[in-house]
């Protein structure tokens, strides 16, 4: 199975600083169709899991602009522009390019 | 917008059996593949499971973790997902949703219902 690795698994944050999520795979996470089945969830406390971004970099609708990802092949990161209060809770990254679909180990996101 | 509610969770001796239902609305549920995800305490999300859509005959696959241990199915006329979990373990204990497929990621996921398994 494709192993999921993030860093780090504790991120305290100032409200209004930026914070930066990563999430490694040890396989290139690049499909034979050319996409890249990469995924990143929020779970606020007691709540499931709620899709951010799928396929990288795209955004879900509703999702505030401040968060963001990027990456390829490997390497991929989940950034917040200017992290607000509502923000705190657990992300994680999954990818869905090889079978079974695997996850990262969460990264807690709590403010300082 | 989609609904997705689990139901069915308790607590189990090991060893035991134990059904959950996901009750699907808002969507064509036949035309989807859906997948059971759980959580263990402190632990990282798991796929458990999948159930394709119509097209597939709804034809089944399972985590190594759970092979011939569960068995998932649904019910066309009440939009319902299930799991049979059967020989369950102490390691099965954990928040189990279930999730819609959208090619790739999962597009909304249910709100979770809590299987503990101890004696």
């Amino acid at each position: 199975d494709v192993v999921m690795t993030q860093s780090p698994l504790s991120l305290p944050v100032t409200l209004g600083q930026p914070a930066s999520i990563s999430c490694r795979s040890n396989q290139s996470l690049v499909h034979s169709d050319g996409n890249t089945y990469l995924n990143w969830f929020q779970q606020r406390p007691g709540q499931s899991p709620r899709r951010l971004i799928y396929k990288i970099s795209n955004r879900d609708s509703g999702v505030p602009d401040r968060f963001s990802g990027s990456g390829s092949g490997t390497d991929f990161t989940l950034k917040i522009n200017r992290v607000e209060a509502e923000d705190i809770g657990v992300y994680s990254c999954m990818q869905a390019t090889h079978w079974p679909r695997t996850f990262g180990q969460g990264t807690k996101v709590e403010i300082k | 917008e989609f609904h997705l509610v689990e139901s069915g969770g308790g607590l189990v001796q090991p060893g035991g059996s134990l059904r959950l239902s996901c009750a699907a609305s808002g969507f064509n549920f036949n035309d989807y593949y859906m997948d059971w995800v759980r959580q263990a305490p402190g632990k990282r999300l798991e796929w458990v499971g999948r159930s394709r859509n119509k097209i597939k005959n709804y034809t089944a696959e399972y985590a190594a973790s759970v092979k011939d241990r569960f068995i998932i199915s649904r019910d066309e006329s009440r939009n319902t997902l299930y799991v049979q979990m059967n020989s369950l373990r102490p390691e099965d204990t954990a928040i189990y949703y279930c999730a819609r497929d959208d090619g790739g990621t999962y597009g909304g996921w249910g709100q979770g219902t809590l299987v503990t398994v101890s004696s």
